[in-house]
């Protein structure tokens, strides 16, 4: 099992361009989540999905789109970059909400110029 | 709302000494807590859960942490640490079914051990 990855690993954008963050996970959850880290602040909800088909709004969900077309990906995308979004970003799954563990990929650096 | 409080940012410390680092939580409701370790340039693997029952939750790599409903507290600890404990620390909860059982994370702690 490669559990839960994140591509690409690394990325620079320039202000206004889009990208999309792709996630994937082999372990057939449903619920799956996108995490912003930012220094000193912990990790911040952005989106979040309960299964294929779904999404919902989590902290900080201002300039980020997602979709969940098929259970095993969930794709964080972002229209039009801003410096402020330069971060790290984390996604991960879960079997079941609230008791069980959440396992997070390796995380995406990106940095808006 | 629910918040997590890491009481320090940054715990130095030496080889084979022990260690706490400390968590506070509020919450209307009752919540499940956790700690998650962060090594570097990696992602969130969890250390230790507790979701009810006895208060003192044992975990991986020797790390344990005692739930205080009290004190609203989630202190972890290591009776003696190792250099490849240097890490990022994080403490917390999950409430709420009707948002995802989502996690709401605290500060983080930098546990940095020195030989």
């Amino acid at each position: 099992n490669a559990g839960v990855t994140q591509t690409p690993k690394f990325r620079v954008l320039k202000t206004g361009q889009s990208m999309t963050l792709l996630c994937a996970q082999d372990m057939n959850h449903e619920y799956m989540y996108w995490y912003r880290q930012d220094p000193g602040m912990g990790l911040r909800l952005i989106h979040y999905s309960v299964g294929e088909g779904t999404t919902a709004k989590g902290e900080v969900p201002d300039g980020y789109n997602v979709s969940r077309l098929k259970k095993q990906n969930f794709l964080l995308g972002l229209e039009s970059a801003a410096p402020s979004q330069t971060s790290v970003y984390f996604c991960a799954s879960s079997l079941k909400p609230l008791s069980y563990e959440q396992y997070f990929g390796p995380g995406t650096r990106l940095t808006v110029t | 709302a629910q918040s997590v409080t890491q009481l320090d940012s940054q715990v130095p410390v030496f080889e084979e000494a022990p260690v706490e680092l400390r968590c506070n939580y509020s919450s209307s409701v009752s919540v499940y807590l956790f700690w998650y370790v962060q090594y570097p340039n990696q992602g969130l693997q969890l250390l230790l859960k507790y979701l009810s029952g006895s208060t003192l939750v044992k975990g991986i790599n020797g790390f344990e942490a005692e739930f205080n409903k009290s004190q609203t507290s989630f202190h972890l600890r290591k009776p003696s640490v190792h250099i490849s404990d240097t890490a990022e620390y994080f403490c917390a909860v999950s409430v709420s079914y009707n948002q995802g059982g989502k996690l709401i994370f605290g500060q983080g702690t930098e546990l940095s051990v020195k030989p």
